[in-house]
């Protein structure tokens, strides 16, 4: 079965690093996966899309790679800040042409 | 634009009632969603609807019902609420289908307890 996995451990990391997301899927190869933000209590919010033939994406801060060999997207902060503080949801697009959410993964920016 | 709106924020049912969690979005989206979210678990698709008058199921319809009259409106209804049915709903919308790098506007989220 469409498996999505990304790390269940809070990253605790200290302001001004570059914090590392991991996103894994398995039994598909999606054409693009996006990437939202989630802060407690509120809705997610679209961050960026990479497209399988894309190797990397960036915004501001934000950058995003997609490695269809190994199935796997890394989305990264650089210059962390405190407001960087969120879960992050990784969203391939699965076999019936629908986002998939992994489980999301939190990072905590230490002042 | 408001962008998309759900109502009510909390609610606590009681096993057996029905309810509906409303949904409008301003953005003029033909496309729109429920998901639920619980603790832990990524976003689950529950309906979705690709224009006035279409609906259909996601990954995990039992127990729900939708409807789309308006382009605005997509609320969900839920039938004799069981605890299962405890969790934090998500409304979104977007100018695409997902197949065609829709990306999705969501919702602040229906927070519903089953009792």
């Amino acid at each position: 079965s469409q498996k999505i996995e990304q790390n269940s451990e809070a990253l605790n990391i200290q302001e001004g690093k570059t914090a590392t997301l991991t996103c894994n899927y398995t039994n598909y190869s999606p054409a693009y996966l996006q990437w939202y933000r989630q802060d407690p209590g509120r809705g997610p919010v679209f961050l960026l899309l990479i497209r399988e033939n894309e190797k990397e994406k960036r915004k501001e801060r934000l950058k995003v790679t997609f490695d269809t060999t190994l199935k796997q997207s890394l989305f990264h902060i650089t210059a962390s800040q405190p407001a960087d503080s969120a879960t992050y949801l990784c969203a391939p697009l699965d076999g019936n042409n629908r986002l998939a959410f992994g489980k999301g993964n939190q990072v905590v920016v230490i002042p | 634009n408001a962008g998309v709106t759900q109502t009510p924020k909390f609610r606590i049912l009681k096993i057996g009632q029905s309810m509906t969690l409303q949904c409008a979005q301003d953005m003029n989206h033909n496309y729109m969603y429920w998901y639920r979210q619980d603790p832990g678990m990524g976003l689950k698709l529950i309906y979705y609807s690709v224009g006035a008058g279409i609906t259909d199921k996601g990954e995990v319809p039992n127990g729900y019902n939708v409807s789309r009259s308006t382009t605005e409106d997509f609320p969900l209804r839920l039938e004799l609420a069981a605890p299962s049915q405890t969790s934090v709903y998500f409304c979104a919308s977007s100018y695409s289908g997902q197949g065609n790098t829709g990306e999705l506007f969501f919702g602040e989220g229906s927070r519903l307890t089953v009792l």
